[in-house]
């Protein structure tokens, strides 16, 4: 079945730093790929849409200059966390679309902890 | 705009017994897919079942069915036969022409020994 690999799966750094991403689909080429933000005991909440060569379509609300995000070919999508701070700590999954569309294929998560 | 409700936070089953977990949502859409998306403690998101809302059967997975009422815009899931593998979050989610997928809040299952 179609494997969408994400990592770090976990990492830790200091207030100020950028952290990046990656989400790979590692048997199929994606055209579309989703970034999630999840909250502890809450839902998935899309942050953005990256179709691969173009710009990605941020959700309202979203920083794009904070949350960069490429989406250079078509199995390889990062999220990039700039001058990240305590309360950008969460849990980030990515997800892929392939040409079928249907049903996107998650990555496991990352879970990132600022100090 | 897209909404997806799930009204119950928390459920409990006995082990081998059977509980439907409720989902509404809200669109002007007539073409879309309902999913119902299982999430252990690892944090991986397992799709459990999917609904094309074209067809008028439901959907069936194994121990796992759902009862969708388009009509109604209901799209609940039905685990029978409970196994405390199955204890996790379950979230319902909506997907229409964008692709995006809209969760609701989610529900946690707990499975009783």
């Amino acid at each position: 079945g179609a494997v969408v690999s994400q990592h770090p799966s976990w990492v830790i750094c200091k207030s100020g730093t950028s952290v990046k991403i990656e989400c790979r689909s590692l048997d199929f080429q994606a055209t579309t790929m989703f970034w999630y933000r999840q909250f502890p005991k809450q839902s998935l909440m899309l942050m953005a849409t990256s179709n691969e060569g173009s710009k990605a379509t941020y959700e309202q609300g979203v920083e794009k200059d904070k949350f960069l995000i490429n989406h250079a070919s078509l199995t390889l999508s990062t999220l990039t966390v700039t001058s990240a701070h305590p309360e950008d700590s969460s849990f980030y999954i990515c997800s892929a679309r392939d040409i079928g569309g249907q049903p996107q294929h998650f990555g496991d998560g990352t879970r990132l902890s600022i100090l | 705009a897209q909404t997806v409700t799930q009204s119950q936070p928390e459920m409990s089953v006995q082990e081998a017994e059977t509980v439907t977990l409720s989902c509404t949502y809200d669109t002007s859409e007539s073409d879309y897919y309902l999913f119902w998306y299982k999430q252990p403690p690892s944090r991986q998101m397992i799709l459990v079942i999917r609904q094309e809302a074209y067809k008028q059967q439901n959907a069936t997975e194994n121990r796992f069915s759902v009862n969708f009422q388009k009509a109604a815009k209901s799209f609940s899931l039905k685990i029978s036969d409970s196994q405390l593998g199955d204890a996790a979050m379950y979230f319902c989610a909506y997907r229409a022409g964008t692709y995006k997928y809209i969760f609701g809040t989610g529900t946690r299952l707990k499975v009783l020994a």
